[in-house]
């Protein structure tokens, strides 16, 4: 069955640093999300992107954060200079054509500041 | 008010019980309806997808929406300990690309021998 996969799976930064976390969509999937779940806490929407643009973004995706497809088949995010309270689970989802709220998870990045 | 709540739990049932698993929710815009699975440190697994109200079956497990209650429940049948793990609602609004979905905290469910 076709999944969602990420990379890596945990990352240690540290305070300041930039970090890219990478997603390889479910093939043929053309809407793209990421989202995040700080410890204890429900998931968050951070931002969701389609077409090669940014359809929707959540008001922690601010400055700091990016997102593209660099190759046509990865999908990352990067965080610029990272804080202590990025500090969190970093999950990607990918959605179908005409499917766009079924939204299937990626594993997740365990994304650690120091 | 909080957009979606959910009780955390933890809620444990012994083997074989019906499980019942609820959300509320205020944004009366929502209008998809998901369950996800979650397994400690794993990513949310997609259980069911419901369309506006009504209900909708997918083996042991059954999705029900009442918009008009702004309530949604989720029964788990003859139930298993593998079932053991968090349950997220999870709601959309938006017909389009970019659907952003607002969960809740999610339900911890154990499933005891």
């Amino acid at each position: 069955e076709p999944e969602v996969t990420q990379t890596p799976s945990h990352q240690v930064t540290q305070m300041g640093q930039e970090v890219i976390l990478r997603c390889v969509p479910i093939s043929n999937h053309l809407y793209f999300y990421w989202y995040r779940q700080i410890l204890g806490q429900k998931v968050e929407f951070l931002v969701s992107f389609y077409n090669n643009e940014i359809s929707e973004k959540s008001e922690i995706f601010d400055d700091q954060f990016s997102v593209e497809r660099p190759d046509g088949s990865n999908f990352t995010l990067k965080i610029r200079s990272t804080k202590l309270e990025d500090s969190a689970m970093y999950f990607c989802a990918t959605a179908g054509l005409g499917s766009y709220n079924e939204q299937f998870f990626g594993p997740g990045t365990r994304l650690t500041v120091l | 008010q909080k957009e979606v709540e959910q009780d955390p739990g933890p809620l444990s049932v012994p083997e074989g019980a019906i499980v019942s698993l609820n959300c509320t929710y205020s944004n009366s815009a929502f209008q998809y309806f998901m369950w996800y699975r979650q397994y400690s440190r794993k990513g949310p697994e997609l259980l069911m997808y419901t369309y506006s109200s009504g209900n909708k079956e997918d083996g042991r497990f059954t999705a029900q929406v009442d918009k008009s209650s702004k309530y949604i429940s989720l029964f788990i049948r003859d139930s298993q300990p593998s079932d053991s793990a968090t349950y997220l609602c999870a709601m959309s609004s938006v017909t389009g690309g970019g659907n952003k979905l607002t969960f809740g905290t999610g339900t911890q469910l154990k499933v005891e021998l």
